[in-house]
């Protein structure tokens, strides 16, 4: 199986800042790699994919990059819907694995 | 509007089986894989595994392998999880998620809890 694994695990940041999560993957998955956000008591939420574009209604201020096994999802100017917890998940081979998260909190 | 809904929680005891259901709409049922993931308390999303709504063809994660079996009533377009020889550890959330393609999951059910206890 193919590991994801997230840094960092979480974060404090203030409104306006910018963030930046890594994922990394234990073995070359292209460019399959999707970022959700999850908030308490929901599902998530598809953001991108697969590594840089848009799911539908998603805000200009993510944005993704990488290939390969390194990613990174990038928030722009943090805002205070943006609070969640962040999961990478790979789609290039079955089990399709996901990090194990990246709670972003308020500082 | 796309949506999925799943079915009520349900308190299972251990070594009995669980049916989860996952009624789609708003979309045409055959053209999109539906996968089931879940998600124990405090844990990271697992996935568990998908089906083709098409022709019914199914792949499983090895950790279920033997235990979980996926279907799909294309008339209902609704996809179902079996679970079965429950344990304390399958107590989680249960999602069933649609695959845009490459398999993103663009749509996601409202998630179905499961709690395993004698």
């Amino acid at each position: 199986d193919i590991q994801m694994s997230q840094s960092p695990s979480s974060l404090s940041a203030s409104v306006g800042d910018r963030v930046t999560i890594t994922c990394r993957a234990s073995q070359s998955i292209s460019s399959y790699l999707h970022w959700y956000q999850q908030k308490p008591g929901k599902p998530p939420k598809l953001l991108i994919y697969p590594a840089s574009s848009f799911h539908s209604g998603v805000p200009s201020r993510f944005s993704g990059s990488g290939s390969g096994t390194d990613f990174t999802l990038t928030i722009n100017s943090l805002q205070p819907e943006d609070f969640a917890t962040y999961y990478c998940q790979q789609g290039y081979n079955a089990p399709y694995t996901f990090g194990q998260g990246t709670k972003v909190e308020i500082k | 509007q796309v949506q999925l809904v799943q079915s009520g929680a349900e308190v299972k005891k251990p070594g009995a089986s669980v049916k989860v259901s996952c009624e789609a709409s708003g979309y045409t049922f055959r053209s999109y894989a539906i996968h089931w993931v879940r998600q124990a308390p405090g844990q990271r999303l697992e996935w568990m595994g998908w089906i083709n709504t098409d022709n019914g063809n199914t792949k499983y994660s090895q950790r279920f392998q033997g235990r979980v079996t996926i279907t799909r009533d294309t008339t209902a377009s609704t996809a179902y999880l079996d679970l079965s020889s429950l344990r304390s550890e399958d107590t989680a959330v249960y999602y069933c998620a649609r695959d845009e393609g490459l398999t993103a999951l663009d749509y996601w059910g409202q998630g179905t809890l499961v709690t395993v206890s004698s």
